[in-house]
């Protein structure tokens, strides 16, 4: 069966330190990648996805993701956060070719220090 | 557009109780989801459907029921309300593979 697996639940940073958050899946075939955001009192948006090409997707904010298939690893980054960025991000897998069923991770909580 | 309403944003009920959760897309997708987010449990999938007439099981779906009779509604509900099903539930609507979600409906059973 398919999993996403987030390695922090809570990640805590300052204004302008990096950020990398971890996703790692299993499933062996083909799959298409997702990271979803969730601001405070807001719905669930998309914050970036990986089809084919490019490993290196570059989504809304200044966040950009890694696609590694020897690792099974879609790890979401952001060079300098802002305080805005503190909210809840999910990473999400679906299998290509399976239909719409989308496995998601357990969320991480980012909180921005201003 | 509106894109995926859901109502009511709250609700408690007693145990034993039964209601709807209602869940509204204005886009024409074809694909509806509905799933229940608990802390730290991300975000499981209760039914999906595919279009109207057509729905199946998700990966927790004890408890729930679901109708599509038009694309545009896709109500979810529970008839023996129960303590565990206290989560937020948020409704999706996707053409492809990008998925658009609703407010959340926030449901305490005591």
């Amino acid at each position: 069966a398919q999993s996403v697996s987030q390695h922090n639940h809570h990640v805590i940073l300052s204004e302008a330190a990096s950020l990398e958050l971890g996703c790692n899946y299993s499933y062996g075939g083909t799959v298409n990648l997702f990271w979803y955001v969730q601001y405070p009192g807001q719905h669930l948006q998309l914050l970036l996805k990986y089809f084919s090409g490019d490993p290196l997707v570059k989504g809304i904010k200044g966040f950009e993701a890694e696609f590694i298939k020897s690792k099974f690893s879609f790890n979401l980054r952001k060079p300098s956060v802002q305080w805005s960025d503190t909210a809840e991000y999910f990473c999400a897998v679906n299998a290509q070719g399976g239909g719409f069923k989308t496995i998601f991770g357990a969320g991480t909580r980012l909180f921005v220090k201003a | 557009n509106a894109g995926v309403t859901q109502t009511p944003k709250f609700r408690i009920l007693k145990i034993g109780q039964s209601m709807t959760l209602q869940c509204t897309q204005d886009m024409n997708h074809n694909y509806m989801y509905w799933y229940r987010q608990d802390p730290g449990m991300g975000l499981k999938l209760i039914y999906y459907s595919v279009g109207a007439g057509i729905t199946d099981k998700g990966e927790v779906p004890n408890g729930y029921n679901v109708s599509r009779s038009t694309t545009e509604d896709f109500p979810l509900r529970l008839e023996l309300a129960a303590p565990s099903q206290t989560s937020v539930y948020f409704c999706a609507s996707s053409l492809s593979q990008e998925q658009y979600f609703g407010p959340g409906t926030r449901l305490t059973v005591t």
